[in-house]
């Protein structure tokens, strides 16, 4: 199976702060791999796909890039909604996996 | 608009069975595959498995950790996804959602329901 390593597990950021976070995959995943963000007490939404895509609806300030094994999520300017869990997701080979989750809360 | 709602949740006791139902709206069921991902109380997400659409086969993938307990099946005619899970686990809490899958991407998700595996 393929292990997805997400860092860091937690981060406290302001609003306006530049946020990154990484996944890396245990072996090579082409651009097989989704960012999606998760609110308490709801399911998560999807924010971007094949690594650098954004999905439709999701505003410009987040961004993906990587491929193969390392991959990033950047938000260029934190937003007061955008204090989440995001997690990252290989769909290269079965079973997906996800990354553990990196949790963004207020500084 | 796209719905899926995720019933059938509950309380059980380890090693009785459960079966959760993924009713589907909005859309040509028939067309799509159906994921089914889970999250144990303040834990992360764990894809569980998948069922492909019946033009390609119906077939299955699951979890290790599932495999052998868990079965995916569909319903085209009810718009109705099931997942049918035996000899329940303590381990196996948590809320479980069903997913719309188009390619290689989940794009719509259920609100999840709640299993409980407890004595």
């Amino acid at each position: 199976d393929i292990q997805m390593t997400q860092s860091p597990s937690s981060l406290s950021a302001s609003v306006g702060d530049r946020v990154t976070i990484t996944c890396r995959a245990s072996q090579g995943i082409r651009n097989d791999l989704d960012w999606y963000q998760q609110k308490p007490g709801k399911a998560p939404n999807r924010l971007i796909y094949a690594a650098s895509s954004l999905q439709g609806g999701v505003p410009s300030r987040f961004s993906g890039s990587g491929s193969g094994t390392e991959f990033t999520l950047t938000i260029s300017s934190l937003q007061p909604e955008d204090f989440a869990t995001y997690y990252c997701l290989q769909h290269n080979s079965y079973p997906w996996t996800f990354g553990q989750g990196t949790k963004v809360e207020i500084k | 608009e796209v719905q899926l709602v995720e019933s059938g949740g509950g309380l059980v006791q380890p090693g009785r069975s459960l079966r959760l139902s993924c009713t589907a709206s909005g859309f040509t069921f028939g067309d799509y595959a159906i994921t089914w991902v889970r999250q144990a109380p303040g834990k992360g997400l764990e894809w569980v498995g998948f069922i492909r659409s019946e033009a390609y086969g119906g077939t299955t993938e699951y979890v290790a950790s599932v495999k052998g307990r868990f079965t995916i099946s569909r319903d085209d005619s009810k718009n109705i996804a099931y997942l049918q899970m035996n000899s329940l686990k303590t381990e196996d809490t948590g809320v479980y959602y069903c997913t719309r899958r188009v390619g290689q991407n989940l794009d719509y998700w259920g609100q999840g329901t709640l299993v409980t595996v407890s004595s």
